[in-house]
This record gives C-alpha cells, structure tokens and sequence, in this order.
C-alpha cells in the first residue's frame, strides 16, 4: 500500500513561530505537493515539486516556502505563522506520467492552529 | 485553464435514498476525472476515476460516468449508507500538460438513519 505520511496531526503554534509541517512517501513518488483545506474553499495549492530540490509556486505561495532535499520527504515552512493561516494542511503525492496509479495519493493532514 | 465545479452542500439525505452530486468541469486537453471522499479526521482518498469519455468508474456501489459532450462527471449511489457521510471533491488532471489536480470545493453529506 502506498503510504503518505505527516509528521503531527495537530499542532498549535503561535504568532510569529517558524513552524515546519513534514510529509513522507514510500512510493519513489518524483511530484509532491501541499495543499491547504479551508471550510468552502475546498483544497488549494501551496506549492508543488517534481524532483529534489525543484518546486514551483502554486495558488497560494504567499507566507510560505518549502524545502525538498531528498526524493521521499517534502516540508512545508511557515517563516512567521499568522493566525490566517490556521487551517488543514494536506501533502499528496503521485507517480511519473504513465504510472499505473495516475492518481494523487494523500497523507492524513496537519491541523494546525495559529494563536 | 482548467477547473471543476460542483455541487454546493451540505446534502442531508435518509438512509437507503438515492444519491447524486453533480460535477462538471472545464479542461484544454484531455484530463481523468476522479472523486475523492475524505472521512471525518481523515485525508482525501480516492472513491473511483476514469480515464477517458463514456469510461464509468465504480467503487463500493458509487458511480460516475466521464461524458464529454456535457462535460461532466456527476457522483450517483442508489442506496446510501450512515457510513457513507463525508466530504466529496470531483477532481481532474490533465497529465499531459503537467501534473497538477484541479479540485471542486467539496460537498458534505450526511445520511441520517
């Protein structure tokens, strides 16, 4: 079974904390991606990366960066959390084009809460 | 571009009632569809997809069929369950022009007994 792994399930930070969100894959998987899941906003894309150290902005890059030095893991970095950013955290990930699969396999999420 | 637009909720639905959550999309090449579900706590899982037009995908009695002529992909179970209240996106990705999903807003649903 594909495993997508986060490193907490909840966390509470406060304002003005550097705070690190880690995911790991067992699937060789090159493209991860973090989304963040807010009540009728659905899921929207923080950043996404197709190989070590690469990654590309997505929908919502503002207040974030990420950092991917090794294939399996992908971490996503709050520099100075805000309240406004209190919210699910989701990491997916998914095989090369033509892989059986052909679907974005999800961890558990982070909910992470900014006082 | 592209996109996914579904169905507002919440939807409240009795056991054993018939179920549909519409989904329609727009995409510039040819993409796969997919509905996740997300159970209360959980992450997104994968409930069924399909590749191509006129594929149907199915999976623990949901279906869905990909019609292109009205660019949809609406979600249909004909007996739900208690079990079956969650949290359902329609998703596309269009692999061809990178490896981006493209996800609706989701849609609640909760089957009382």
């Amino acid at each position: 079974d594909v495993k997508v792994t986060q490193s907490s399930r909840y966390l509470v930070k406060r304002t003005g904390e550097k705070v690190f969100l880690e995911c790991v894959q067992d699937m060789d998987h090159e493209n991860m991606f973090w989304y963040r899941q807010d009540p009728g906003l659905g899921l929207r894309l923080i950043y996404f990366s197709y190989d070590v150290k690469m990654k590309e902005k997505g929908d919502i890059p503002e207040g974030y960066s990420v950092s991917r030095e090794k294939k399996e893991r992908f971490s996503l970095i709050l520099e100075s959390a805000s309240t406004n950013q209190t919210s699910m955290y989701l990491c997916a990930s998914i095989g090369p084009v033509g892989d059986a699969y052909n679907e974005q396999f999800f961890g558990p999420g982070t909910r992470l809460t900014v006082l | 571009g592209n996109s996914v637009t579904q169905m507002e909720g919440p939807v409240t639905l009795s056991e054993e009632a018939f179920l549909t959550i519409n989904c329609t999309y727009t995409a510039t090449g040819y993409p796969s569809l997919f509905w996740y579900v997300q159970y209360p706590g959980e992450g997104l899982q994968l409930l069924l997809k399909a590749t191509k037009a006129d594929d149907k995908g199915s999976n623990k009695g949901f279906e869905a069929t990909y019609r292109k002529e009205t660019t949809s992909f609406h979600l249909e179970k004909g007996s739900v369950q208690v079990s079956d209240s969650a949290v359902y996106f329609c998703a596309l990705s269009d692999r061809g022009t990178g490896n981006q999903f493209y996800f609706g807003t989701g849609t609640s649903l909760t089957v009382i007994p």
